[in-house]
């Protein structure tokens, strides 16, 4: 089976500060896992993904994630948050090789602080 | 811009009725998913089609809810006899069957409201 937990449903960070949206995933085979963005009234957009391959991935927008088998996490993160950078955050796994469901965590709402 | 398209984009109906939504996918794209998003959860999936078959949909709602792909291209998604709990954004997603993985690309999705 697989499952993620997204800790803490609200992160607030000031301007310039450095972003951390936390992500632990449970599967029982080899996961990939996805990070999405989510702006008010708008669909989702893909950030980044881990497909096996290196390990620290980079996205768009300056976001990068690291997967840690060890720690089962996928976290989020960005040096310096923007103001455009106030969304939802979503996580997702899906088992290795099929793709055919993706498993949402209950998403981190990020606010920057002018 | 050639992304995934829903339409409409709101629709208000009153309970009882029943509603009818629309996804266009990506054109290339082989795989169309259907998921649920109620206010303050995540996605949450409900159907998958690969070309015109529709490969799972145990985890449709109740048998109120159906989904075609007729054509393996778009896809509509009914809901019969609306509930209020039906209310909900219903977001449509489009993949490209790989060897590896896929990558799910949204649409903006359709809001529900129910009266």
């Amino acid at each position: 089976a697989q499952s993620v937990t997204q800790l803490g449903s609200h992160v607030s960070v000031s301007e310039g500060a450095l972003v951390l949206l936390r992500c632990n995933y449970s599967s029982s085979v080899p996961p990939y896992l996805f990070w999405y963005v989510q702006y008010p009234n708008q669909g989702l957009q893909l950030l980044l993904k881990y497909t096996s391959a290196a390990t620290l991935v980079k996205g768009i927008n300056g976001f990068e994630a690291e997967f840690k088998k060890s720690e089962t996490s996928f976290h989020l993160t960005k040096p310096s948050a923007h103001m455009s950078d106030a969304a939802e955050y979503f996580c997702a796994v899906t088992p290795y090789g099929t793709g055919n469901q993706f498993y949402f965590g209950t998403g981190t709402s990020l606010t920057v602080i002018p | 811009d050639t992304g995934v398209s829903q339409d409409p984009r709101h629709k208000i109906t009153k309970r009882g009725q029943n509603v009818t939504f629309r996804c266009d996918p990506i054109s290339e794209h082989n795989r169309l998913y259907w998921y649920r998003q109620t206010l303050g959860q995540g996605p949450e999936f409900l159907t998958y089609f690969q070309n015109e078959a529709q490969l799972e949909k145990s985890r449709l709602l109740s048998d109120r809810f159906s989904a075609e792909r007729p054509k393996g291209s778009f896809s509509t998604l009914e809901i019969q006899r609306t509930e209020q709990g039906d209310s909900a954004m219903y977001l449509c997603a489009s993949s490209l069957r790989t060897v590896s993985t896929d990558t799910q690309y949204f649409g903006p999705g359709t809001r529900l409201t129910v009266l």
